[in-house]
């Protein structure tokens, strides 16, 4: 079945500094999906990509699709205490919320130390 | 974006009784509703598919029987976790999709369920 390869598990890093992690797949998907989960929480859609080479932004958020369909990355810049928690990606096949189950990354733990 | 409400968002169970988790979409219409699972530390495993006024389709090694389903409105689905034993202990979560292309799936808050 299709799997999601998402790197880093986990980073530990500075107030301020820039983070970026990323997700490549086995398999073509349609939609690249970043979601962020608190502890106790469902996970809240960050940014959603519908285009291979799309490149969108959400505030200090920016994440990419990548061009052959397989990979996407998403970077955070300049960050802060309230950044921590666990992001995953997901890639879907088909177009919105009806089309398709998500399949979800591992997810990467960030940790930011003040 | 569009709210998904999911209750309760914890319940403790004695094994062998049966709980309901509910699922509501509060403005708009959810065709579809997805019904995940997630153990601690881990990603989220989709349990089963619904969409409103079928059957729902259960994903490899979920036990329709077990994991009683239904989706009987575009607003509201019901995951009914029957017999529980301690190892059905998780994190649930739903999530609600509606038409159009845009509109992507939303997700509930989540129900920690404790079989003791």
């Amino acid at each position: 079945g299709q799997q999601l390869n998402q790197s880093p598990q986990s980073m530990f890093i500075q107030e301020g500094e820039d983070v970026s992690m990323n997700c490549t797949s086995s398999s073509i998907f349609n939609t690249w999906l970043w979601y962020k989960q608190d502890p106790g929480e469902g996970p809240v859609l960050l940014i959603a990509l519908y285009k291979a080479g799309e490149l969108t932004s959400n505030g200090r958020l920016t994440a990419q699709f990548g061009i052959t369909r397989k990979d996407s990355f998403l970077n955070i810049s300049a960050s802060i205490p309230s950044d921590v928690g666990i992001y995953f990606c997901a890639g879907q096949l088909g177009y919105g919320g009806s089309q398709g189950n998500l399949i979800f990354g591992k997810g990467t733990k960030l940790s930011v130390k003040p | 974006g569009a709210v998904v409400s999911q209750h309760p968002s914890w319940v403790i169970c004695k094994s062998g009784t049966s709980v309901k988790i509910e699922c509501r979409s509060l403005d708009f219409q959810a065709t579809t509703m997805f019904w995940y699972r997630q153990f601690p530390k881990q990603s989220l495993m989709l349990m089963a598919t619904s969409n409103e006024g079928s059957k729902a389709t259960y994903e490899q090694g979920v036990e329709k029987d077990k994991f009683l389903i239904n989706h009987a409105s575009l607003t509201l689905s019901t995951l009914t976790v029957t017999s529980a034993h301690p190892e059905d202990s998780s994190f649930y979560i739903c999530s609600a999709g509606g038409r159009g292309l845009d509109t992507e799936a939303f997700f509930g808050q989540g129900t920690r369920l404790t079989v003791v």
